[in-house]
C-alpha cells in the first residue's frame, strides 16, 4: 500500500521555538494532505486541509498563523508549530490522499510526530 | 454540523466476539472509515463503507445504514493483539473539499 513519513518521530523544544514536521508519500502523489493533532486519550481533530500549491483551508478554532502549512510539491507537506509552548504539546499526524486512480477515498497515514514543549 | 458518537471503553474475553457501534450525524456524507490505533502509533486501515450492507474482511466485518445514521465493527475470534482504540471516521464534503472526521474513539481491552 502507500506510504506516508513523517519527520522527526519525536521533537523536544522550548517555549518559544518554532517547530518544522515534514510528511511525504513515498510512493504515490498526494495532491491533498491533512493534518491531525491528538491529545492523549483522544480522537485525532483535524486541523487543516493542504492542497498542493494552494493555501491550506484550516479548520475552525485553529490558528492560522500559529500553524503555518506548506504544500510545495505533490510529495511533501510541511508544518511549523510557530513560537511552540507547553500547550501545543501533543502527537501530530498527516495523512495523504492518493491524487487519482484511487478505487475510494482513502487516506494514508504517516506514523506520528510526538511534539513536547518545555 | 457533524456529530459521530462511539461507545469510550469496551472490554471483551479473548476468543469472543465484540460489535462497536457508530452513529453519526453529518452532511455530505461520502462514506464511512473504520481504523485500528495502538497508542502511541497512528491509524491503520480497517474497513471502508459507502454502500448500505454488510462488508467482510477475515475477522473484520462492518456495516452501515446510511438511512439511521449507523455503522458497526465486527470482530470475531478477537486475539489479545487487538487491544486497541478503534476509530470511526466519516469523509464528508464540507467547506468545499472531502475531509476525514473522526469519532473519540472506542478503547477496547483485550482479556485472557
Amino acid at each position: 500500500g502507500a506510504v506516508v513519513s513523517q519527520h522527526p518521530s519525536w521533537v523536544i523544544c522550548k517555549s518559544g521555538t518554532s517547530v518544522k514536521i515534514e510528511c511525504r508519500s513515498l510512493d504515490f502523489q498526494a495532491t491533498t494532505m491533512f493534518w491531525y493533532r491528538q491529545f492523549p486519550k483522544q480522537s485525532l481533530m483535524l486541523m487543516a486541509t493542504s492542497n498542493e500549491g494552494s493555501k491550506a483551508t484550516y479548520e475552525q478554532g485553529v490558528e492560522k498563523d500559529k500553524f503555518l502549512i506548506n504544500h510545495a510539491s505533490l510529495t511533501l507537506s510541511t508544518l511549523t508549530v510557530t513560537s511552540a509552548h507547553p500547550e501545543d504539546s501533543s502527537f501530530y499526524i498527516c495523512s495523504a490522499r492518493v491524487a487519482s486512480g484511487s478505487t475510494y477515498n482513502e487516506q494514508f497515514f504517516g506514523p506520528g510526530t510526538r511534539l513536547t514543549v518545555l | 454540523g457533524q456529530n459521530i458518537d462511539q461507545p469510550t471503553e469496551m472490554t471483551a474475553t479473548e476468543g469472543a466476539i465484540v460489535q462497536i457501534n457508530c452513529t453519526y450525524q453529518t452532511s455530505g456524507f461520502n462514506g464511512l472509515f473504520w481504523y485500528q490505533q495502538h497508542a502511541g502509533e497512528a491509524p491503520t486501515f480497517l474497513s471502508y463503507n459507502v454502500l448500505d450492507g454488510l462488508e467482510e474482511k477475515g475477522r473484520f466485518s462492518s456495516f452501515l445504514s446510511r438511512s439511521k445514521g449507523y455503522s458497526y465493527l465486527l470482530l470475531k475470534e478477537l486475539q489479545m493483539k487487538d487491544s486497541a482504540s478503534y476509530l470511526c471516521a466519516v469523509y464528508m464534503f464540507s467547506g468545499g473539499y472531502n475531509k476525514l472526521i473522526f469519532g473519540a474513539g472506542t478503547r477496547l481491552a483485550v482479556h485472557p
